[in-house]
């Protein structure tokens, strides 16, 4: 039971080039969560998936896409990176009963230069 | 909406001594309130979680906090600090209501621990 997966762990892109930071759990759980972790700003939602196949828009979401591909695995794009998107991502599920918590993946570190 | 107020963005505290951290929330709904932990280059892993039962709860590490209703709080303490609990400390509040209800976080605070 390897809980939330995070692939990359680290990342360097220059400006407006594109890729897809990868999530995946397997607890069977229903939501699954994009957050961004800022110094100083604590962790800002980018787009949530209560279930599969639907996604909603969070507190930050302008610059990336996200895929909801099953109920195990949810994606997050970049298309054209900007240097404002260097950061560190967080991907999340929970079970989605009220109530219950948030399981977080180890983080990908992203620098777009 | 829904907000979190942690006060002190830096708390350094000497080995043995009381941790407090403290945390305010705004909330229109009964509020869900989790604190999380964060060591160096790790994910986030849950300390303790209120979730309308005893106000006071106790979470891994020793680590326990006592919900306030009158004053809107959920600061975190510890009797004697240890050296390991040095890491950065996340409030989160959450109204548990839809499914896929994301959490909202303060900005954390940083604990350091000195010998």
């Amino acid at each position: 039971n390897a809980g939330v997966t995070q692939t990359p762990k680290f990342q360097v892109l220059k400006t407006g080039q594109s890729m897809t930071l990868q999530c995946a759990q397997d607890m069977n759980h229903n939501s699954m969560y994009w957050y961004r972790q800022d110094p100083g700003m604590g962790l800002r939602l980018i787009y949530y998936s209560a279930s599969e196949g639907t996604t909603d828009k969070g507190e930050v979401p302008n610059g990336y896409n996200v895929s909801r591909l099953n109920k195990r695995e949810f994606s997050l794009r970049l298309e054209s990176a900007a240097p404002s998107q260097t950061s560190v991502y967080f991907c999340a599920s929970r079970p989605s009963r009220v109530q219950e918590t948030q399981y977080f993946g180890p983080g990908t570190r992203l620098l777009v230069l | 909406a829904q907000s979190v107020t942690q006060l002190g963005s830096h708390v350094s505290v000497s080995e043995g001594a009381l941790v407090l951290l403290r945390c305010n929330y705004s909330s229109s709904v009964p509020p869900y309130l989790f604190w999380y932990v964060q060591y160096p280059n790790q994910g986030l892993q849950l300390l303790l979680k209120y979730t309308s039962a005893a106000t006071l709860v106790k979470g891994i590490n020793g680590f326990e906090a006592e919900f306030k209703k009158s004053e809107t709080s959920f600061h975190l303490t510890k009797p004697s600090a240890h050296m390991s609990d040095a890491a950065e400390y996340f409030c989160a509040v959450s109204d548990g209501g839809q499914a896929g209800t994301a959490l909202i976080f303060g900005k954390g605070t940083t604990l350091s621990v000195s010998s």
